[in-house]
This record gives C-alpha cells, structure tokens and sequence, in this order.
C-alpha cells in the first residue's frame, strides 16, 4: 500500500515572500502520478498541479512549481509571491497508474499567507 | 462548462438512519470516485466507478455502497449510520479514472 507524509502540519508566510510546503510517499511502483490540491474554508478540494512519474522536468502552473525527486521519493509545492488567497490547507496525492486509479492523499498542511 | 455538482449541500441524521449523497460529474467525464473527510484529516477513497462498473473500493465496510447510473452520475449509500460517519463526502470525477480527478463541493454529513 503506498502512503503520503507531510511532515508540516501547520505553515505561515508573508505576503509576497516563498513558501516551500514537503511531502515523501512510499512506493513500489514506478509508474504514478502526484498531485496538489488546495483546500480554502470552503473545503472545495482544487487541483494546484500535478506530475507524472515517468517525466524528469518538473511541473510549474504560474506562481505554483514543484520539486520532485524521484529516487527519494520527494514532492514538494513551492509557492512564489504568496498572496492572502492562498491561505488553505494544501493536501499532497498519489495515484498509482493501474491499481483502481485511487486517491491516497497525505494529512495535510495549514498554510496561512500574513499581510 | 459546469463542474461537479453534488447533492445535498449539508445533511443531519441520527443513529442508525440510512442515508443517500449524489453526485453528477462534469460533462464527458465517465468516472467518479468517493471520499470521506473527517475534520483534520485527508480525504479517504471510498469507491471508484467507471462505465458503471466498480473499479475500486477502499477499506470501508458493506454498509457503504454505490452505484453509477447511463448518465455517469452516481449515489453512495450509506446505512445504518454511526456518529463516525460524520463526515465531507467529496465526489470527484475524471475522464477514464486514471487521470486527474476533480472534486466537487462536497456533502456535510452529520450524524447525532
């Protein structure tokens, strides 16, 4: 069974500065997918970005780019320009290619963007 | 284009009663998976279900079920509800399954 650790239960970052956000998973596999998703107040689940496996380049959706090392397992969110909106909690996936195409999703980070 | 609208928006029941949450994916989209969330944790995989068909299921026992009707849209069932069962109950659906999934707004289940 594969597994998903953020280590960071809880996150703060000024305005317009950097934030780094970690996850590590645990896998045999090696063909899989990883994701971010966003969770504001509303508790709407928003995808943030996602990578496959297979590919070396790392995923960049506007200010919101990843880390993956594949090799140790890594997959870190870094958030440029952090805006007040980006305040959320933000969940890292996996999701193996052949095995029912679930969701494991680690338990989460508390990020809070001060002014 | 719509998104994935799911029914009701919030939900209380007692102990014991059985309860139905439904989800209708966004268009051309042929599968659709459930989570539960309790408060402060991730969400965890319930089913999946493609052309109407079970693909997957997580550690859940049998008075959870589902089902995907013609239309792709889908019900969880819920009996014999437990105050554990408290929960978001997200929908999330995805072109074949093996993709991205999108989620919907959820149901907030209470049970007392």
């Amino acid at each position: 069974a594969q597994t998903v650790t953020q280590s960071q239960p809880e996150m703060s970052v000024q305005e317009a500065e950097t934030v780094t956000l970690s996850c590590t998973y645990d896998t045999s596999e090696n063909n899989y997918y990883l994701f971010w998703y966003k969770q504001p107040p509303s508790r709407q689940m928003i995808l943030v970005i996602r990578q496959e496996a297979y590919k070396q380049q790392n995923a960049t959706e506007n200010r919101f780019s990843v880390n993956f090392q594949k090799a140790a397992k890594s997959f870190s969110l870094k958030i440029s320009d952090s805006q007040l909106g980006d305040t959320a909690m933000y969940f890292c996936a996996f999701m193996n290619d052949n095995a029912g195409n679930m969701l494991t999703f680690g338990g989460g980070t508390r990020l809070m963007v001060k002014p | 284009d719509a998104g994935v609208t799911q029914s009701p928006t919030h939900l209380i029941k007692t102990r014991g009663q059985h309860v139905t949450l439904r989800c209708s994916p966004i268009s051309g989209h042929k599968s659709v998976s459930w989570y539960q969330q309790v408060l402060g944790q991730g969400p965890q995989f319930i089913f999946q279900y493609y052309e109407k068909e079970e693909r997957g299921r997580g550690n859940f026992p049998d008075r959870f079920s589902a089902r995907q009707f013609p239309n792709y849209s889908s019900e969880l069932n819920v009996n014999a509800l437990l105050l554990g069962d408290s929960a978001l109950y997200l929908c999330a659906s995805s072109v074949q399954g093996g993709e991205t999934q999108y989620f919907g707004p959820g149901t907030r289940l209470l049970v007392l």
